[in-house]
């Protein structure tokens, strides 16, 4: 069963709106981490935003929000006044197991294209 | 300075051979792992180390060997090599029990 789902193959954003990107994870454990990573068409991983499952804020970095809903289980990422750099794949990811055998679990992705 | 590098960053080679990726991290951190990109973009973790220990190993087959000469290196070998293993290869690293993960620029291994 998927652990992380993003149902948002790809969306299409005009320049400067804000965008919501879907994320909705499944997990018995009561500690664990959800982030967002985004990766852009150079191919590297950039970590946006993280929220603890007993963090009480959602998470703010920037122009990057994280909108922690526990009960429903989704972390879905908002980014405001989207701009053409934000142009890239962004995954959604949970962090799950305890100890050194912890990991990180992904998303499928979303492909988000902003336009001028 | 980069945090977590690996090297090569293209890798084309022909079915059969077999090659290693390297990865180094400068973060003083105690976990790194190996995680696998495939042609629809969905990223897997292959393994983790711990200190040097294999921590996780995700019914990866035997071709595929991680080695950890200490807790700053963690490189990946692979024999006889097959078309399927073409994908972008990436190198993490994270302190425990933090929440920080930091990804290498990435390994595209390309058979053929």
């Amino acid at each position: 069963a998927q652990k992380i789902t993003q149902t948002q193959p790809g969306m299409f954003v005009q320049e400067k709106e804000a965008v919501t990107l879907d994320c909705t994870y499944d997990t018995s454990d009561q500690s664990y981490g959800l982030f967002w990573y985004k990766q852009p068409s150079s191919g590297e991983m950039i970590f946006l935003i993280y929220q603890g499952s007993y963090d009480e804020q959602n998470a703010t970095e920037g122009r990057y929000s994280l909108n922690f809903q526990k009960a429903r289980k989704s972390a879905n990422l908002v980014i405001s006044a989207s701009q053409l750099g934000d142009s890239a794949m962004y995954f959604c990811a949970m962090r799950e197991g305890r100890g050194g055998a912890q990991k990180l679990v992904f998303g499928q992705g979303t492909r988000l294209t902003i336009n001028p | 300075d980069t945090a977590v590098s690996q090297t090569p960053k293209y890798l084309v080679t022909q079915m059969g051979n077999d090659k290693s990726i390297k990865c180094e991290q400068n973060l003083g951190h105690d976990t790194m792992y190996w995680y696998k990109q495939d042609s629809k973009k969905f990223l897997k973790i292959m393994f983790s180390y711990n200190n040097k220990e294999l921590i996780i190993n995700e019914t990866v087959p035997n071709r595929f060997s991680p080695k950890s000469p200490d807790k700053a290196h963690l490189n990946l070998h692979i024999n006889s090599l097959e078309l399927g293993d073409s994908a972008v290869y990436f190198c993490a690293s994270s302190h425990l029990p933090g929440h920080g993960y930091t990804f290498g620029s990435g390994t595209r291994l390309t058979v053929v």
